[in-house]
């Protein structure tokens, strides 16, 4: 497609299950972001691959929270034994690589409700 | 790591009028300012950018101002429609370490009619 794209949309789930969250990216772009962002707030970093493998993700929470991107395109993030305090749209951003243009395309977002 | 500040959290501005958005930053190593702008229910769109060797860059209605020394950096948006209401971030990167973008918290533009 000609953007990025996330799924779900939205997804409302139960205190302690687990969720996968997968963003598809620009095609041709090396370098994925994940973000999430709180209602009124400005997004915030969780996790960048370049390739494959993670670069940086310092900013996941804790050990409930895991990314993949296996063959370097798709990406999915993982969340286990979900908490309320996880509700919050999560975004997916695209960049041509890292040391290009620096700009980043984001999705929609999935927003995820956990009851 | 670094911090964005952002002002004001709102601002309402007549059709017409100029809109004035501020930001400071806390790493000196950052070097790369976007702007994003969010409509409700999408996510955030690349409206302008500066790096830092650059002290203003203007497109058509919108232009950024850079003072690296004070670590801060302005969105103007002159003669403001109503679809320029919006939530307008800004952010900021290190190009040399991942550019991994740090957000500032947002300001909900209303331009009214």
């Amino acid at each position: 497609g000609a953007g990025v794209s996330q799924t779900p949309s939205n997804k409302v789930t139960e205190k302690g299950k687990y969720v996968e969250l997968r963003c598809d990216p620009i095609s041709g772009h090396t370098a994925l972001y994940w973000y999430r962002q709180s209602l009124g707030q400005g997004p915030e970093f969780l996790i960048y691959f370049q390739g494959t493998g993670a670069a940086d993700d310092s900013g996941l929470p804790n050990d409930r929270f895991f990314a993949v991107r296996p063959e370097g395109s798709v990406s999915t993030l993982k969340i286990q034994r979900t908490e309320r305090g996880d509700s919050a749209v999560y975004l997916c951003a695209s960049s041509l690589d890292l040391w290009n243009t620096g700009e980043l395309f984001f999705g929609e977002g999935s927003r995820l409700t956990v009851l | 790591g670094e911090n964005v500040e952002q002002h004001p959290s709102t601002l309402s501005v007549q059709e017409g009028d100029s809109a004035v958005i501020k930001c400071t930053y806390s790493d000196s190593a950052s070097n790369y300012f976007p702007w994003y702008k969010q409509e409700l229910g999408k996510g955030p769109q690349l409206i302008i950018d500066i790096r830092s060797n650059v002290g203003e860059k203007k497109d058509q209605r919108i232009a950024v101002t850079l003072n690296k020394t004070a670590k801060h950096f302005s969105l103007h948006i002159t003669e403001t429609q109503p679809e320029d209401s919006a939530v307008y971030f800004c952010a900021a990167s290190n190009n040399n370490a991942g550019n991994m973008l740090t957000f500032g918290g947002g300001t909900r533009l209303m331009v009214k009619p």
